[in-house]
């Protein structure tokens, strides 16, 4: 079965410091990766996409990284803000217009 | 650019009840999809697009239908609801991209609906 898992459920850290949120996928075949922010009462943002043939892209103070060999990936915040305080969706690209979504990732920055 | 609009942003029906949610996209793209959104759950495609006049089921399509007659627009019809529909709906579009020589879709979303049934 396709699917996508995410870890933790939740996150609390402080202003300032960097986390690393966890993806992991049973999604095949396999087209690419996404991290979408989520504020609450919004829909998703995408952050970053990335394809098979891609390790690892940035995009500000968000780092994605992937292996598709072990079907991971994680999203790396730095210097984390306040303003960072959203969920964190995981999404594989099956096939077609097929899209698999994680449960997502609940950060909580606090000043 | 407004992007993906939606409306309206909360309604509550009854059982039985019947409503369309409106979705329009200002970018000119071809895809266009509707999603919902339970509680701890990754996003569920309901119906999706990917031009006027072409429709497709998604994963959960039961109990709801949807039409394009126009690029812009991919209203979503709920005939009678009942109360597994209470969610949060979002509607989505994209259009075809490239990254590493490759093709993709960024999806762009609405700011969504929530709908209960009671």
């Amino acid at each position: 079965k396709n699917q996508v898992e995410q870890s933790p459920q939740s996150l609390i850290i402080l202003e300032g410091k960097n986390c690393t949120l966890q993806c992991n996928y049973t999604v095949s075949p396999f087209s690419n990766l996404r991290w979408y922010k989520q504020d609450t009462g919004r829909g998703p943002v995408s952050l970053t996409i990335m394809t098979f043939s891609e390790n690892t892209k940035s995009n500000g103070r968000y780092t994605a990284t992937l292996d598709a060999d072990t079907k991971q990936s994680s999203l790396h915040i730095t210097a984390s803000q306040l303003s960072d305080s959203a969920s964190y969706i995981c999404v594989v690209r099956n096939y077609g217009q097929n899209f698999v979504f994680g449960p997502g990732t609940r950060l909580s920055v606090l000043p | 650019n407004a992007g993906v609009t939606q409306t309206p942003k909360f309604r509550i029906l009854k059982i039985g009840q019947s409503m369309t949610l409106q979705c329009t996209q200002d970018m000119n793209h071809n895809y266009m999809y509707w999603y919902r959104q339970d509680p701890g759950m990754g996003l569920k495609l309901i119906y999706y697009s990917v031009g006027a006049g072409i429709t497709d089921k998604g994963e959960v399509p039961n109990g709801y239908n949807v039409s394009r007659s126009t690029t812009e627009d991919f209203p979503l019809r709920l005939e009678l609801a009942a109360p597994s529909q209470t969610s949060v709906y979002f509607c989505a579009s994209s259009n075809l991209g490239t990254s590493g020589g490759l093709n993709y879709n960024e999806q762009f979303f609405g700011p969504g609906t929530r709908l209960t049934v009671l």
